[in-house]
């Protein structure tokens, strides 16, 4: 069955240290993962996705099929990454964008 | 505010009541996706519209929920006999029909209390 594995509901950093925060998956086709952030009060957002493979606001994640991984990295946190955190995985063979979530990881950025 | 509307913001209900949400997806999005979150969890897939016609529903959606579409626009999601384990934030989402796996956009969802 596929699943998506976020193992740490809180992660807490102090401001200008690196973040890593944890995505596992399960699936048996050709995986597209995502990254999708809340912030306080706002709507779920799209932060990136694996295929663009490009750098959002300073966050960075790599798709690492033999560990099936995806992990979101930020060298420098900033206190305005503080927010909700959701790894998404997308069923390549339904024909539409069904996403399976991760629980999240709360993120909170200290001065 | 253009992005995907949804109303009512929040719902208490008694149990056993009756409730209806409606999602307003951007525009030209004619893809609509229903999602729940409940505590501690992230969103689960509820079901998926392509224009009006409903393709898919997960074995979440119970006999008392029902959801439309009717003129490819707007759609409504039903919660009869509302049970208080359907308590959750129902999230609305739509995106393009360009490409397979376009970007969905996420509603600020509908907060449902069953008391």
């Amino acid at each position: 069955a596929q699943r998506v594995t976020q193992p740490e509901k809180l992660l807490s950093v102090f401001k200008g240290a690196p973040v890593e925060l944890k995505c596992n998956y399960s699936y048996s086709g050709s995986p597209e993962l995502f990254w999708y952030v809340q912030y306080s009060r706002q709507r779920l957002q799209l932060l990136l996705r694996h295929i663009s493979r490009e750098s959002i606001k300073g966050f960075t994640a790599d798709l690492n099929k033999g560990e099936t991984s995806f992990h979101l990295k930020k060298p420098f946190a900033q206190e305005e990454d503080s927010a909700m955190y959701y790894c998404a995985l997308s069923l390549m063979n339904t024909g539409f964008q069904k996403l399976v979530f991760g629980t999240g990881t709360r993120l909170l950025v200290s001065p | 505010d253009t992005g995907v509307s949804q109303d009512p913001r929040h719902k208490i209900t008694k149990r056993g009541q009756n409730v209806t949400f409606r999602c307003d997806p951007i525009s030209e999005h004619n893809r609509l996706y229903w999602y729940r979150q409940t505590l501690g969890q992230g969103p689960e897939f509820l079901t998926y519209f392509q224009n009006e016609a409903q393709l898919e529903k997960s074995r979440l959606l119970s006999d008392r929920f029902s959801a439309e579409r009717p003129k490819g626009s707007f759609s409504t999601l039903e919660i009869q006999r509302t049970e208080q384990g359907d308590s959750a934030m129902y999230l609305c989402a739509s995106s393009s029909r360009q490409g397979r796996n376009t970007e969905a956009f996420f509603g600020q969802g509908t907060r449902l209390t069953v008391v």
